[in-house]
């Protein structure tokens, strides 16, 4: 079974700050991982996806990066902003039954102005 | 492009009384999977499907039926509602491709059961 563990659980900065989530996994043996914003009351919102084979990927402002030797992920946030608050979620999958995700139970970041 | 459509948006049954809760994709995606989320919990999942005809159990199936009937959709039945069953659920699909298998997930269906 895959672990997910999200550190920290709750993150509170003011604007401007570059920020990093961790993400950590126990099984190497992962497919990919992908990374999620969830507002409050809202669904989740795909970010980045990193492949097994990829190191890391960038999407604007935020940028993921994948060492599955150490079994981590980080989600970097550079010049955060106040509508970067919301739950980030990271999860992975393994490459025997893709169609299944194991979820960290999120990181809650509050951007204050 | 509708992505990933659940309906209803909220909903409030009484203990024992059955429902379903509705999921569809329109992305030709073979993968589809129920998740809830409960606070402190995290997302767990229910069940999971690779394809028309074929499902599997998650982690707390209990108390929840699926079936497959076609590529679109895929309903999640609770069968006799629980108070334990208080909970936002979330459908989500994906592809099997070697080069994504980005996972799409709807809105969610907030459920209170009395």
């Amino acid at each position: 079974k895959q672990e997910v563990t999200q550190i920290p659980a709750a993150l509170s900065v003011p604007e401007g700050e570059n920020l990093v989530l961790n993400c950590s996994f126990t099984d190497s043996a992962i497919y990919n991982l992908q990374w999620f914003r969830q507002d409050p009351g809202k669904g989740l919102t795909s970010l980045l996806l990193i492949q097994s084979s990829q190191r890391e990927q960038t999407s604007g402002r935020l940028n993921a990066s994948l060492d599955k030797s150490s079994g981590r992920s980080t989600l970097y946030i550079a010049a955060s902003q106040p509508g970067d608050s919301a739950t980030y979620l990271c999860a992975a999958n393994r490459g025997s039954t893709l169609g299944r995700l194991y979820f960290g139970r999120g990181t809650q970041l509050t951007v204050w102005p | 492009n509708a992505g990933v459509t659940q309906t209803p948006k909220f909903q409030v049954l009484k203990t024992g009384q059955s429902m379903t809760l509705q999921c569809a994709q329109d992305m030709n995606h073979e993968y589809m999977s129920w998740y809830r989320q409960d606070p402190g919990m995290g997302l767990r999942l229910i069940h999971y499907s690779v394809g028309a005809g074929i499902t599997d159990q998650g982690e707390v199936p209990n108390g929840y039926n699926v079936s497959r009937s076609t590529t679109e959709d895929f309903p999640l039945r609770l069968l006799s509602a629980a108070p334990s069953q208080t909970s936002v659920y979330f459908c989500a699909s994906s592809s099997p491709s070697q080069t994504n298998t980005e996972a799409f997930f709807g809105q969610g269906t907030r459920l209170t059961v009395v």
